[in-house]
């Protein structure tokens, strides 16, 4: 089980706004950045956000990474098709002295 | 652009050690901190351990001191060793680059799928 918790499933329509949330605590989330990831079957996972809420280049605006106190959340506006993926969030634990990944969300574009 | 490239055996028998290698192409290993992860079958990710390139490193307690992570600057390849391996071992394992100044993982090698069969 995953200290950072994640819901294992979400789903929207096209150009919908989807939110993905991550649950952590004061050791994590609470005093270290939090990223993202997407995966795609098959694939490597692929950096979509880091700090304060920054994009690699290609990360196109639509995603966003707010964070209040121990929990952050991963929004997606105007979703499409190929948002369709696995999610992740990730952050340095200071107590644990380790990476931690949350469990993922897996995302659905109906 | 940065790549990664994982390489080494696909089958390790249990109690054995598995072996991986990580070459880095196109950038120096010598600028940044280098990370091991893998994924069991099905299952989410799991952070192993990093590495800078002067050889401090820090990997998960979990692993219960059966990692053991180098690096080799001469080559440009950082490896993964992981001893007394069992089936709860298989997975795609990844390296990837932390990106200067934290711990976003920028850029991923493509994964290697290691089985341990039961």
């Amino acid at each position: 089980q995953s200290v950072l918790t994640q819901p294992p499933s979400a789903s929207g329509t096209p150009g919908q706004r989807v939110t993905i949330s991550c649950s952590g605590s004061s050791s994590n989330i609470g005093i270290n950045d939090v990223y993202w990831y997407k995966q795609l079957p098959g694939a490597a996972p692929k950096l979509l956000l880091f700090t304060n809420d920054q994009r690699p280049s290609g990360v196109p605006d639509r995603f966003s990474g707010p964070k209040s106190g121990t929990s952050a959340s991963l929004a997606i506006s105007g979703l499409r098709s190929e948002d369709e993926a696995d999610y992740y969030c990730a952050a340095w634990d200071d107590t644990l002295t380790i990476m931690l990944f949350g469990g993922g969300t897996k995302l659905t574009v109906l | 652009q940065v790549q990664l490239q994982e390489s080494g055996p696909g089958l390790v028998r249990p109690s054995e050690t598995l072996s991986l290698t990580c070459t880095v192409s196109n950038g120096s290993i010598s600028t940044h901190f280098w990370s091991w992860i893998r994924q069991p079958p099905g299952m989410g990710l799991e952070w192993i351990g990093h590495i800078y390139y002067t050889g401090s490193t820090n990997h998960s307690p979990s692993l219960k001191g059966r990692v053991t992570i180098s690096v080799d600057t001469s080559k440009n390849q950082f490896s993964l060793k992981l001893n007394s391996v069992t089936a709860a071992d298989t997975a795609v394992y990844y390296c990837a680059r932390n990106r200067r100044g934290g711990g976003a993982l920028d850029y991923w090698g493509q994964g290697t799928p290691v089985t341990v069969p039961s």
